[in-house]
Parts: structure tokens; sequence; C-alpha cells
């Protein structure tokens, strides 16, 4: 079956600029993570989605972050007014039953430049 | 502050031999600890997890051990091969009050295996 899907996979910005970026997580998984990645470091956890409800959003590093999954499956995941901090590798994972050590599958990533 | 230390250095080692990583831990009592296989512009992959209570955990050629008084977990490869050759990531993870499991990473080990 299809994996976690992410798009675009090379996303770049203009400083200021608002980006979106999508994750297809496996069809039916209740959990959805997005994790930030910076060049020779481990993901960083920012927000945790069980179905539709955003339950952890500590790790938005400010407000100019936003996710969303309405309606239980894809997430998008919104920077406004990107600044060059924010290049990064944007990853997302989904699990089957968000439980507590519910294994995490991970997409490829968006990889997000900042000019 | 948690803290997650994996040798930054890469590791090099000869086809046929054990790799042996390290995951040390600071200020965190983790209910379990999960490794990932990460290769260039992947995401990462899901090996194998221990929990608190056990000490150790094999799978294949893979083994993982874990002591929560030294706040240390060990991963091994036996029998190296060059495609093991990627990024390990130790990731600690807290089931917290939502039911869910948060993952904190370490920052990975780069491993070689050469021919």
């Amino acid at each position: 079956g299809a994996g976690v899907s992410q798009s675009p996979r090379y996303k770049v910005a203009k400083r200021g600029q608002d980006v979106a970026l999508r994750c297809d997580p496996i069809s039916g998984h209740v959990s959805l993570f997005w994790y930030q990645q910076a060049l020779g470091q481990g993901p960083e956890f920012l927000t945790y989605f069980q179905n539709e409800a955003q339950l952890d959003k500590s790790g938005l590093p400010s407000d100019r972050f936003f996710a969303e999954r309405p309606e239980g499956s894809v997430s998008t995941l919104k920077i406004q007014r990107t600044q060059q901090e924010d290049s990064a590798v944007y990853l997302c994972a989904s699990g089957p039953t968000g439980s507590g050590t519910d294994t995490q599958y991970f997409g490829p990533g968006t990889r997000l430049t900042v000019l | 502050s948690q803290k997650i230390e994996q040798n930054s250095e890469a590791l090099n080692i000869q086809e046929g031999k054990t790799a042996t990583l390290t995951c040390n831990y600071t200020n965190y009592s983790p209910a379990y600890l999960q490794w990932y296989r990460q290769d260039p512009g992947r995401g990462p992959v899901f090996l194998l997890l221990i929990r608190e209570n056990e000490k150790e955990k094999r799978k294949e050629r893979l083994k993982v051990t874990f002591d929560t008084t030294l706040k240390q977990s060990l991963f091994h490869i036996t029998a190296s091969q060059p495609a093991d050759s990627a990024t390990y990531l130790c990731a600690l993870g807290a089931l917290l009050s939502g039911g869910y499991n948060k993952l904190i990473f370490g920052a990975g080990t780069r491993l070689a295996v050469h021919p």
C-alpha cells in the first residue's frame, strides 16, 4: 500500500512569502505528526493531530506556523511571512491507532529553502 | 533541560563487523525508546522499540539494550553490510495524558560500512 506522501518535495520561497506544505498520511491512520529537521539534526516535534483534533501544538516555533487536518486525513502546515530560519526539512508522520507506542510512519519530507 | 546525545562523529567499520551505536540521555525518564534509520533525502524508518522494563530486544541482525540506571541505550548491527550505511536516530518516547506518544529525537549517528 501507499506510504505517507508529502508535497511539494522542494520549496523555495522568498523571505516574507507564505507557504503551504501538504501531507497525505496512510489511509485510516489516526495520528498525524509534523516535525522540523534542521541540517545535521534529528527531527523536532511541531504538532500532533488525533483524527481532526489538534491535541498538541507546543512545538510550533511562532504564531506564523499553523497546521490543520479538517477531515482527519490530509494535513497542511502553513508558514506565514517566512524567515530564513524557517529553512529546514518538514517531515510528516502518521500512526495507525493513536495509542502510546504507535509506530510512526514518516513521509519523505518537504525541503523548504527561504532566500 | 532534557538532552539526548548520540555520537556526532561518523562511525566507520569494516563489512562483517558489529557496529555499536550509543544513545545517552539526561533529565528524562522515557517510557520507551525507539531506533530509526534515515537515508539521505528520506524520512526516518522505524527499526525497533524497547520499553523501560525491557533490558534487550532483538530483530534479525539488530539488537537494542536499554539501561535506565545508566540512562543509555546501545544499538548493535551484527554482520554489518554496506547496505547498512545510513544515519541512525535514537528517539525517546513519553506517554502523555492524551494517550499518544511524543518523540524526542537525538541528532543521529552516521554509520559507514566499508567493503
